[in-house]
């Protein structure tokens, strides 16, 4: 079945450093690939996405490239900001049935000042 | 506003005490979705819905029961709640199109005694 890994966390930076988290995952067919957000107490926020292979999804100065040969959908920021800190999730729509979401374990990522 | 929105956002009862999560949507979406968020788990899918009268199992449905008789309402019932069902729920709901992102309520954080 589809599957999603996420770099582990916690991940600890500092302001204006460089932020990549890790996003590899398993599918059969073209899936949708996603980051979503989830700030202290609230829901899921979808932070950007990618439907097809070499898409980029950015927002709020987030990236993520769709690598099919690589499986892969890294997060990146090039300069974090201590508002950016929060959970991170990687997630995949399947491109078959119902399309289910399927989400990596997430990432907590805090930003020192 | 386009918004998910579950009731009660806490609720700590005890086992075998029959409780209702409610979940409503104003986006007229087609699919609706529950969830379970786990420490280094992610969520987890638990059942979803694809229109009116329509539902179907997750990954984790032992112990939850979902109904659908309204396209914006979408209850999560736990006849007899366990411990081992203390998490945090989540509500979504997305267009039928498995492409467009989901979007969600902001929790109900379950404590069962």
């Amino acid at each position: 079945g589809n599957s999603v890994t996420q770099m582990e966390g916690p991940v600890t930076l500092s302001e204006e450093a460089f932020l990549t988290i890790n996003c590899t995952y398993t599918a059969t067919g073209y899936p949708s690939l996603f980051w979503y957000v989830q700030y202290p107490g609230e829901g899921l926020q979808l932070l950007l996405k990618a439907t097809k292979a070499d898409d980029k999804g950015s927002n709020k100065g987030f990236e993520a490239t769709y690598r099919k040969e690589t499986t892969s959908f890294h997060l990146e920021k090039g300069s974090v900001q201590v508002s950016d800190s929060a959970v991170y999730f990687c997630a995949l729509s399947g491109s078959r049935g119902a399309q289910k979401l399927v989400f990596g374990q997430g990432t907590r990522l805090t930003i020192n000042p | 506003e386009a918004q998910v929105t579950q009731n009660p956002r806490y609720l700590i009862t005890v086992t075998g005490k029959k409780l209702t999560v409610t979940c409503s949507q104003n986006m007229n979406h087609e699919y609706m979705s529950w969830y379970r968020q786990d420490p280094g788990l992610g969520l987890r899918q638990i059942y979803y819905s694809m229109n009116v009268e329509v539902t179907d199992k997750g990954d984790v449905p032992e112990g939850y029961k979902v109904s659908r008789k309204e396209k914006r309402n979408f209850p999560l019932i736990l006849e007899s709640p366990s411990p081992n069902q203390t998490s945090l729920y989540f509500c979504a709901s997305r267009d039928i199109d498995g492409n467009q992102p989901q979007h969600f309520g902001d929790g109900t954080r379950l404590s069962i005694l």
